[in-house]
């Protein structure tokens, strides 16, 4: 099973609600990852997650907010949105982070379409 | 500022030619690069890698170069099909932390 679930695949939601974004991986890898991807920019990336511990935070603003309950889930909630931060949100996971063991290949998921309105 | 660039959008060749993507990167620190490819309504899919100890890895149709001086890595697809019509992402990794930087993509079209 080489596939990254993400859900839902579109979701709309006013600047006043709570919502969360799901990722799940069956691979068995220790580095999970958020990107945001706007259209016709490259994914940039949000959070990194190394065994379930967050080891990246790209400056990313606090009314977004990581969770790892576990080496095969990642969570986003989102709470506050901006219309701004309608984009295209792309989960990722790879073996690992260590050079000497680790593949750096990202599996990326299809995505949620975020819409902020 | 754009640590990873592929300077051009869009790229358009014959089928049974060869297809050449290219990507520029500014940080020395990196020392690992991926390609991935993207279908419409789908996320990236890994297609080949390479170390910055090495200047060619191959996988079928498809081999990466690496020009560590110039600081330039190319995608080489031989022979290019109708199937590998997508957007094609560099992407780099400094070996200073766990941060993955991705280029702007080329939209690759292999005309049949």
């Amino acid at each position: 099973d080489t596939e990254v679930t993400q859900t839902p695949k579109h979701l709309v939601m006013g600047m006043t609600n709570k919502k969360s974004l799901k990722c799940e991986q069956h691979m068995g890898h220790r580095a999970m990852y958020w990107y945001k991807q706007k259209a016709k920019k490259p994914p940039e990336l949000m959070f990194v997650y190394s065994y379930e511990k967050l080891s990246i935070n790209e400056s990313v603003p606090s009314r977004f907010s990581p969770e790892c309950p576990n080496s095969s889930l990642l969570n986003l909630h989102l709470h506050a949105l901006q219309p701004e931060d309608s984009a295209l949100y792309l989960c990722a996971s790879s073996q690992g982070l260590l050079r000497r063991t680790h593949s750096y290949e990202q599996y990326f998921g299809p995505g949620t379409r975020l819409t902020v309105t | 500022d754009q640590q990873v660039k592929q300077n051009s959008p869009s790229l358009s060749v014959q089928e049974g030619r060869i297809s050449i993507l290219n990507c520029d990167y500014t940080n020395s620190m990196f020392d690992y690069f991926l390609w991935y490819k993207k279908y419409p309504a789908e996320g990236p899919t890994f297609l080949i890698s390479i170390s910055s100890i090495k200047d060619k890895n191959e996988d079928g149709r498809f081999t990466v170069f690496l020009n560590k001086s110039a600081k330039h890595l190319s995608l080489h697809i031989v022979p290019s099909q109708p199937g590998d019509s997508a957007v094609y992402f560099c992407a780099a990794k400094s070996n200073t932390g766990n941060q993955f930087y991705f280029g702007t993509g080329t939209s690759l079209t292999v005309i049949p």
